[in-house]
């Protein structure tokens, strides 16, 4: 079983959509939380970091965690399609290290 | 400010080669990750140094490398390359061991192709 779990999609949503992405875990160890969006050809880069269970708020986007479910979140508003990319949820036990254990990636399209 | 920059973009190698890639950490940053990604996967964590020495490692085998220097730039060696190794390599960079450790920047990656 992977520590991790993501629906690798495909997704696609019409502009202005909301959009909801989600990963699952399985150790208990993880405290820090990240979702990344990745476009093709390109490095991941990091979109929200968020530590320990609660929401966080940034423009358009809202992450979630839920740690007593093992279960976090991304909430994207009002799509663009700019926003067609892979999105990689991260999860890290320590606050050092930079050891992070990543889903396999939810793949979305924003179609205009 | 460049960022986290790599080299080579792409290359390719046979069975059995050794490669080489080279990364340049962002500006500030002293730690430097390296992770594999495998076509439709999310990166695997590789190892990580700083202060020049391999603090943490991943499940990869001793064929898997690496080493810092004293610019902090790194790099990833993998010896007797098999087919499974074709991936991007990412390379990420951060600051220091605390709080923000877990702030990646990464770079645009090194795709490998083993033939």
């Amino acid at each position: 079983q992977k520590e991790v779990e993501q629906d690798p999609g495909p997704l696609s949503v019409p502009e202005g959509a909301i959009v909801s992405l989600n990963c699952t875990y399985s150790n208990s160890a993880f405290q820090y939380f990240m979702w990344y969006r990745q476009y093709s050809r390109k490095g991941p880069e990091l979109l929200m970091y968020t530590y320990s269970s609660g929401n966080k708020e940034d423009g358009r986007f809202t992450a979630q965690v839920d740690k007593s479910s093992k279960y976090i979140s991304l909430f994207i508003r009002d799509s663009q399609p700019s926003d067609s990319a892979t999105y990689l949820c991260a999860m890290s036990a320590g606050a050092s290290g930079s050891r992070l254990t990543f889903g396999e990636g939810t793949q979305l399209t924003v179609n205009p | 400010d460049a960022g986290v920059t790599q080299s080579p973009t792409h290359l390719i190698k046979t069975r059995g080669q050794q490669v080489t890639l080279r990364c340049s950490p962002k500006s500030g940053h002293d730690t430097v990750s390296w992770y594999q990604q495998a076509l439709g996967q999310g990166p695997q964590f590789i190892f990580q140094y700083y202060e020049e020495e391999e603090r943490q490692r991943g499940n990869f085998p001793d064929r898997f490398s690496g080493h810092q220097f004293p610019n902090y730039s790194s790099e990833l060696n993998v010896n007797a390359l098999l087919l499974g190794d074709s991936a991007l390599y990412l390379c990420a960079s951060s600051l220091g061991q605390g709080f923000g450790a877990n702030v990646l920047t990464f770079g645009a990656g090194s795709r490998l192709t083993v033939l």
